[in-house]
């Protein structure tokens, strides 16, 4: 079954303990994006990927890190959590940018302590 | 990086058409416009994409204005399973992939 996985689903942390989001698809796609979603402001993207070793910074990029060191996987790093990066994270992955669709992860609901 | 505007939240009544409008008035020629949908307690999932022309498939149609500054979004025969966040963006090729989603248009349907 083509799909996104994301590891933790749910996750509780305190303040400045470093943690990975994993994120893996099996489609062979190119391009993998994070997006952070909170209350009221929507789906926001945080870093995206448009190949190997290729990153880039969408929109709220500060306090996270990702690699794509091999295509399937494209985890979210956060070396010190705050409290203010409490929040739904989405992975997505697409064959292609322009006409091609984005298939999201199921989400990992982040809370900071 | 192009932006969409859509109303905050609409209201339909069960079994009938539903247009969700998206203004896009800063469009590229190469942007793609694509909606997307959020039901409660999921991730977005894909609608439909178009570039010049409208489209349909088995969930939606999409109607592109002429000059590309507007489109909407039309479900034909809403039910409450169509109850959700709707997104629409644009895409473009491929310089970079940078997408705004914005806070898109909740859909409440009344039975």
């Amino acid at each position: 079954e083509a799909q996104v996985t994301q590891n933790p689903r749910y996750l509780i942390t305190v303040t400045g303990k470093k943690l990975t989001v994993t994120c893996s698809q099996n489609m062979n796609h190119e391009y993998m994006s994070w997006y952070r979603q909170d209350p009221g402001l929507g789906l926001r993207q945080i870093y995206y990927s448009m190949n190997v070793e290729v990153t880039d910074k969408g929109d709220v990029p500060e306090g996270y890190k990702v690699s794509r060191k091999e295509k399937r996987n494209f985890p979210l790093i956060l070396e010190s959590p705050s409290p203010n990066q409490t929040s739904l994270y989405f992975c997505a992955s697409s064959y292609g940018t322009g006409g091609y669709e984005q298939y999201f992860g199921p989400g990992t609901r982040l809370t900071v302590t | 990086d192009a932006k969409t505007t859509q109303p905050n939240s609409m209201e339909s009544n069960e079994e009938e058409p539903v247009h969700l409008p998206c203004n896009h008035s800063t469009i590229s020629g190469t942007d793609y416009i694509h909606w997307y949908r959020q039901l409660p307690s999921q991730g977005p999932e894909y609608v439909i994409h178009g570039l010049t022309s409208n489209v349909n498939n088995r969930m939606a149609s999409l109607a592109i204005a002429e000059d590309r500054k507007s489109s909407t979004l039309i479900l034909h025969r809403a039910t409450l399973r169509d109850a959700a966040v709707y997104y629409c963006i644009l895409r473009d090729v491929p310089r970079d992939d940078k997408i705004i989603f914005g806070k898109g248009t909740r859909l409440h349907i009344l039975p």
